[in-house]
């Protein structure tokens, strides 16, 4: 079965740098891979979504890349801030089926 | 103005007891889901469902049931809580049929069995 790995310890990122978050898969690789951010008590939100043909996608300060050789997706936020600390979740898509990371939580150091 | 709402916020009750969930979305979605996170923040979804198709993950005990009274609305029933029942519920929203779409999710409802 499908297996998402994303960083388990926090990521302390100093403010201003480049915050560069980590998701693997083990198995098959996904139509669609998808980004949210969930900040403590809430909903996650959607961020970015990046197909298995794309190399790259961004938006603002957020990068996200797809290597299916690697089965590996890179999130990167550039000039990071204390309001970008939060956890960042990585979803597999394929087949109309949604599969869930444990989540990054990442912390911008003021 | 919120787009998918849930009541209640928290929700704490007794093993053995029944309890709902509700859910509604305005922003005029199709399709929506009810997912859980448990302890570890594992976000697993449990159903989608369309005015034409009910999707249920076949790990999903038959004491959870969602009930739709119209698209806008997606309640989730609960019997015979059990302690492992312990979780945050989410519900969630897309545009179209279809999980690659992006996933609009409510504020979530933190049930506590005891």
């Amino acid at each position: 079965s499908q297996k998402i790995e994303q960083n388990s310890e926090a990521l302390n990122i100093q403010e201003g740098k480049t915050a560069t978050l980590t998701c693997n898969y083990t198995n098959y690789s996904p139509a669609y891979l998808q980004w949210y951010r969930q900040d403590p008590g809430r909903g996650p939100v959607f961020l970015l979504l990046i197909r298995e043909n794309e190399k790259e996608k961004r938006k603002e300060r957020l990068k996200v890349t797809f290597d299916t050789t690697l089965k590996q997706s890179l999130f990167h936020i550039t000039a990071s801030q204390p309001a970008d600390s939060a956890t960042y979740l990585c979803a597999l898509v394929r087949d109309d089926k949604i599969i869930f990371g444990k989540g990054t939580r990442l912390h911008i150091l003021p | 103005d919120t787009a998918v709402s849930q009541t209640p916020k928290y929700l704490v009750t007794q093993m053995g007891n029944d309890k709902s969930i509700k859910c509604e979305q305005n922003l005029g979605h199709d399709t929506m889901y009810w997912y859980k996170q448990d302890s570890k923040k594992f976000l697993k979804i449990m159903f989608s469902y369309n005015n034409k198709e009910l999707i249920i993950n076949e790990t999903v005990p038959n004491r959870f049931s969602p009930k739709s009274p119209d698209k806008a609305h997606l309640n989730l029933h609960i019997n015979s809580l059990e302690l492992g029942d312990s979780a945050v519920y989410f519900c969630a929203s897309s545009q179209e049929g279809q999980a690659s779409y992006e996933q609009y999710f409510g504020p979530g409802t933190r049930l506590t069995v005891t």
